[in-house]
């Protein structure tokens, strides 16, 4: 089973709004990856988990903050977003990471509207 | 920084044809190649990977090949159908082996 999950598939809210993405796999992976993709651009990287601890911050703004409550579990929660963060957010999981390059498994998105 | 160039950005096909795509990744030590299929609405799914140390994978009617001192590397699908159509991404994984860098993306039409 390759299966990543996340929930809920479409969200629309205000920018004064509080929201949370969530993802979830069981394939014992230890690293776990959120993204960002605009219409027509290939996915852009946001955060990357390892074994429950944030690894990587690509720069991205405060108002979207990771959390990965256990290691099948990863979350992001949004807070006065504006317009330009409507998008579709992935996760992705893999083994691990780090030494060696590992298959990345995507789910299938939530797509944002910031209203 | 590390960029990954894929061409064509469409490409369209008859039903049973080839279609080849190609990319070109400027970081010497990337040593992973993912392809990745993306549907209207669906997340990327992952169709064939290639490592460094091998010059060619193949999958039933997919095929990826790799030229590591030209740094390019390719994907081939043979007798194309329609249900082939979808955005296609390249990418190379390097040293840290976290961070994907993903080509621009090619659209695939496959005409019945």
């Amino acid at each position: 089973d390759t299966e990543v999950t996340q929930t809920p598939k479409h969200l629309v809210m205000g920018m004064t709004n509080k929201k949370s993405l969530k993802c979830e796999q069981h394939m014992g992976h230890r690293a776990m990856y959120w993204y960002k993709q605009k219409a027509k651009k290939p996915p852009e990287l946001m955060f990357v988990y390892s074994y429950e601890k944030l690894s990587i911050n690509e720069s991205v703004p405060s108002r979207f903050s990771p959390e990965c409550p256990n290691s099948s579990l990863l979350n992001l929660h949004l807070h006065a977003l504006q317009p330009e963060d409507s998008a579709l957010y992935l996760c992705a999981s893999s083994q691990d990471y780090g030494t060696s390059a590992y298959e990345q498994y995507f789910g299938p998105g939530t797509r944002l509207t910031v209203t | 920084g590390e960029n990954v160039e894929q061409h064509p950005s469409t490409l369209s096909v008859q039903e049973g044809d080839s279609a080849v795509i190609k990319c070109t990744y400027s970081d010497s030590a990337s040593n992973y190649f993912p392809w990745y299929k993306q549907e209207l609405g669906k997340g990327p799914q992952l169709i064939i990977d290639i490592r460094s140390n091998v010059g060619e994978k193949k999958d039933q009617r997919i095929a990826v090949t790799l030229n590591k001192t030209a740094k390019h590397f390719s994907l081939h699908i043979t007798e194309t159908q329609p249900e082939d159509s979808a955005v296609y991404f390249c990418a190379a994984i390097g040293t840290g082996g976290f961070k994907t860098i993903f080509g621009a993306g090619t659209r695939l039409f496959v005409k019945a």
